[in-house]
Formats: C-alpha cells, sequence, structure tokens
C-alpha cells in the first residue's frame, strides 16, 4: 500500500530535550516536504526536499533542522525544543511538482507535539 | 494580507446543495493544490491544478490563471463532505497554503 509512515504519532516533551520525527515513503518520491499546522494560521511549509541530499527552507524553518540520505526518508530533527513549536506536523510526498498531470501530494497522518 | 485566500471561511449547508469555494492568490504560481482535512486531522489531496478544470466524481476545480483565482465546487453534497477543505499554491518550489474553509454538511 502506497504511504507515507510517520512516528511518532503523539509526542510530549519539555524545553530543550532533543528530539526527531521520522517520515518515510515507499513510492519512491523525489518530493519530501514537512509542514506545521497552527490554529488560525493554517499549514506552513518548514523544510522541503527535491532530492536526496537536495534540501532548502520553507516558510518557517527557524528551530529546525533536516536530512535527506535516503530517497525513502526525511527525519524533522527539533535539536532544543521550545513551547512555540507546540504544533501538528505533516510531512507529504510527491513525484515533482512542476509536472503537469494527476501528481498530487501524499500526506502522511500527522505529528502531535506538545513541549512543555 | 496572505498571499492566498479562502472563502468562506465557514460554510454549511442542507444535504445535497451545490457547494462553492473559493481561492485567490496574489502571487505568480506554476500550480494550484485543492486538499481536504478530514475532521480526525489526515489531509488528503484533491487536484492539483495549472490550467482549466478537473473533476473527479462531485468534484470539480477550475482555475483561472490571469484572474489569480480557483474555485472548488462539490455538486449534491453529503454530511461525508464535512471537512476543512485548504487551497495551496506552487509558487517558485514551495507551497503557500490558504487557512482552509471548513465546511459542514447537515442531513
Amino acid at each position: 500500500e502506497a504511504q507515507v509512515t510517520q512516528n511518532p504519532r503523539y509526542l510530549i516533551t519539555v524545553t530543550g530535550k532533543k528530539l526527531t520525527v521520522t517520515c518515510s515513503q515507499n513510492m519512491n518520491h523525489e518530493y519530501m516536504s514537512w509542514y506545521r499546522q497552527d490554529p488560525g494560521l493554517g499549514l506552513r511549509q518548514i523544510y522541503y526536499s527535491m532530492n536526496v541530499e537536495v534540501t532548502d527552507k520553507g516558510d518557517v524553518p527557524e528551530g529546525y533542522k533536516v536530512s535527506r540520505k535516503e530517497k525513502r526518508n526525511f527525519p524533522l530533527i527539533l535539536e532544543s525544543p521550545s513551547p512555540n513549536q507546540t504544533s501538528l506536523y505533516f510531512c507529504a510526498s510527491s513525484p515533482p511538482l512542476w509536472r503537469e498531470g494527476h501528481y498530487e501530494q501524499y500526506f502522511g497522518p500527522g505529528t502531535r507535539l506538545t513541549v512543555t | 494580507k496572505n498571499e492566498v485566500e479562502q472563502s468562506p471561511q465557514n460554510l454549511t449547508a442542507q444535504e445535497g446543495e451545490f457547494i462553492t469555494i473559493n481561492c485567490s492568490y496574489s502571487v505568480g504560481i506554476s500550480a494550484l493544490h485543492w486538499l481536504q482535512q478530514h475532521p480526525g486531522g489526515g489531509i488528503v489531496s484533491l487536484f492539483m491544478l495549472s490550467s482549466g478544470k478537473k473533476k473527479h466524481g462531485r468534484l470539480i476545480a477550475t482555475i483561472n490563471i490571469q484572474e489569480k483565482h480557483s474555485s472548488l465546487h462539490i455538486t449534491a453534497s453529503h454530511p461525508r463532505d464535512s471537512a476543512v477543505y485548504i487551497c495551496a499554491v506552487l509558487y517558485t518550489d514551495k507551497l503557500i497554503f490558504g487557512t482552509g474553509t471548513r465546511l459542514q454538511v447537515f442531513p
């Protein structure tokens, strides 16, 4: 089954304790991305990756790191989480977005992070 | 001012009604996405389009590049269509999202 998986689904942590949210896709997609969703602000892009070893900042990259060592995995790293990073996080993947056609983004189920 | 504006923010309808959700944007884009977010939080991509019109079942999406406007129509709405509908534009290689339209369809 084609899917994007995220782990963990729920996480409560304390300020400053490094954490990693994993994202994996089994569709051989080149493009992967991380978003956060906050009430009243909607979805905002954190980082994206066009392919292995190629990553770029989205609109809200501060406080986050990513890596793309393998095509299927795109982990999101919070080196020193703070309460303002409490949010719902989504990972997504797709073939390169600039191709016209029926391509779409496949979203993971979301990770609800609380930083106290 | 947001680069992507959706209207209305909230919408209620009776089952069977024709629904229209609008999306206007202010930047030059290469494509536009319509997404559906279920009450449980999961997000599904409905359409990606860069011109014209696309149809999938009871859903129709249109885009007018010159006017920087897109619409999502739902024909014969059903309570299972209740969700948040999100417009997102592809600007360079980034997606910029609207804040969504919450639709509730009552039997």
